[in-house]
């Protein structure tokens, strides 16, 4: 199984600035990675997809990078919805979910 | 507008059984692989499983394999989880999701989400 490992668990900024979200893979996931937001109560949005790619409705701000192993999410301003849980997942071998990095306002 | 209605949540005895549906509109149902992913409380996303769009195809996760059972019916456009032998660690929001392409293909992603149904595995 595929573990990924996403840091840090929590990340504490200020809106407007940037957040730079990491997910490690323990084997190489190519670019089969996506990530998803996920605020209190509500169900998990994908974000990201095939490691860079936007998904529909997704604003410019939030940015996705890496391949192999190492990945980043980048949101380049925070906005107040910005504050969530975000989660990576690979589907490269099986499929499994990162921990997740939690968002909140300093 | 793709919608995703899960139903069928609730509390059940360690053991016992429950069935999970999830009725899906705005898209074209027949054309897309549907999965189970659960959340127990305060806790991360766990794949639970998958059928592929000609329900020809069903994978499951380590901790469900044997116990859970995923079907279709692309008549009603509803998805099935049938839970069997349920522990207390089932406990969990489960959440019907679309996938984005037919099958269990490398490179596929989740791209719509329900808002999830709560099970409670407790006595």
């Amino acid at each position: 199984e595929i573990v990924l490992t996403q840091s840090p668990a929590t990340l504490s900024l200020s809106p407007g600035e940037r957040a730079t979200l990491s997910c490690r893979a323990s084997q190489n996931v190519n670019n089969y990675l996506a990530w998803y937001q996920q605020k209190p109560g509500q169900a998990p949005r994908l974000l990201i997809y095939d490691a860079s790619y936007r998904a529909t409705g997704i604003p410019a701000r939030f940015s996705g990078s890496g391949s192999g192993t190492d990945f980043t999410l980048t949101i380049s301003r925070l906005e107040p919805e910005d504050f969530a849980v975000y989660y990576c997942q690979q589907r490269s071998n099986w499929l499994t979910f990162g921990g997740g990095t939690k968002v909140e306002i300093k | 507008e793709v919608q995703l209605l899960e139903s069928g949540g609730g509390l059940v005895q360690p053991g016992g059984s429950l069935r999970l549906s999830c009725a899906a509109s705005g898209f074209t149902f027949n054309n897309y692989a549907m999965s189970w992913v659960r959340q127990a409380p305060g806790k991360g996303l766990e794949w639970v499983s998958v059928i592929s769009a000609s329900s020809g195809s069903t994978e499951y996760g380590d901790s469900v394999r044997g116990r859970f059972t995923i079907s279709r019916d692309d008549s009603k456009n509803t998805v099935y989880l049938q839970m069997n032998s349920l522990r207390a660690e089932d406990t969990a929001i489960y959440y019907c999701a679309k996938w984005t392409s037919s099958g269990w293909y490398i490179g596929s992603y989740f791209d719509y989400w329900g808002q999830g149904t709560l099970v409670t595995v407790s006595s």
